[in-house]
């Protein structure tokens, strides 16, 4: 169970995109369709924005999107905004009732 | 209004024991799988622990199998979680979490502090 890579950092511009990666193995990303992420603020506990790889939970803005290619899942955010600046983790099954979550990526608005 | 509120934080030594509890309002507790996840302050997030709504269906993180057990009371609305054998890399913040059947997680506790240390 080790934790999905993710890039320490990602910055970007308002209005601009940024794609965060999320690399795992067979056993999780891989070899589910389970793949949810997550917003963190500071001080704040974590929001779900992405579930299942690509569906978003009623409320989250569409300029937030996830897809996944082979053991790579990734989010992107489109049209970057300030509140947008926060900690980003994805999430796996891993089969046998266990999850694993990404190592973390924090997103600066420039 | 959905509420997930933690408790029974605090500083132990290692070696020792701690049991969380979790209490459930603002929806049928009985019918959602429920899980712990824990952070270091400053650090990521780390699946814990999972189970089914009867019960009878519980996972772990390697990290946790074997001093962790998980455990639900439907009758009182209220997830638990006794850890043994407390380590120091088991300092964290402790989050009570609701799945939403679709393999991920919507609703987050505030969340308790554990500290591990002599």
């Amino acid at each position: 169970q080790s934790a999905l890579t993710q890039p320490r950092s990602v910055s970007g511009s308002p209005g601009q995109s940024v794609t965060i990666s999320c690399t795992g193995t067979s056993s999780d990303v891989d070899g589910y369709n389970h793949v949810s992420w997550y917003q963190q603020h500071p001080g704040k506990a974590p929001k779900l924005m992405i579930y299942d790889v690509s569906k978003r939970p009623s409320g989250v803005p569409d300029r937030f999107s996830g897809s996944k290619s082979g053991n790579t899942a990734s989010l992107t955010i489109s049209g970057l905004q300030a509140e947008d600046e926060a900690d980003y983790y994805c999430c796996s099954y891993a089969g046998s009732y266990t999850y694993v979550f990404g190592s973390g990526t924090k997103v600066t608005v420039l | 209004e959905v509420q997930l509120v933690e408790s029974g934080g605090g500083l132990v030594q290692p070696g020792g024991s701690l049991r969380l509890s979790c209490a459930a309002s603002g929806f049928t507790f009985s019918s959602y799988w429920m899980h712990w996840v824990r952070q270091v302050p400053g650090r990521g997030l780390m699946w814990v622990s999972l189970i089914n709504p009867d019960g009878s269906i519980t996972g772990y993180a390697d990290s946790v199998q074997g001093r962790f057990t998980i455990s639900r009371d439907n009758a009182k609305n209220t997830l638990y979680l006794q850890m043994n054998s407390l380590r120091a890399e088991d300092t964290a913040v402790f989050y009570c979490v609701r799945d939403t059947s679709d393999f991920s997680f919507d609703y987050w506790g505030q969340g308790t502090l554990v500290t591990v240390s002599s």
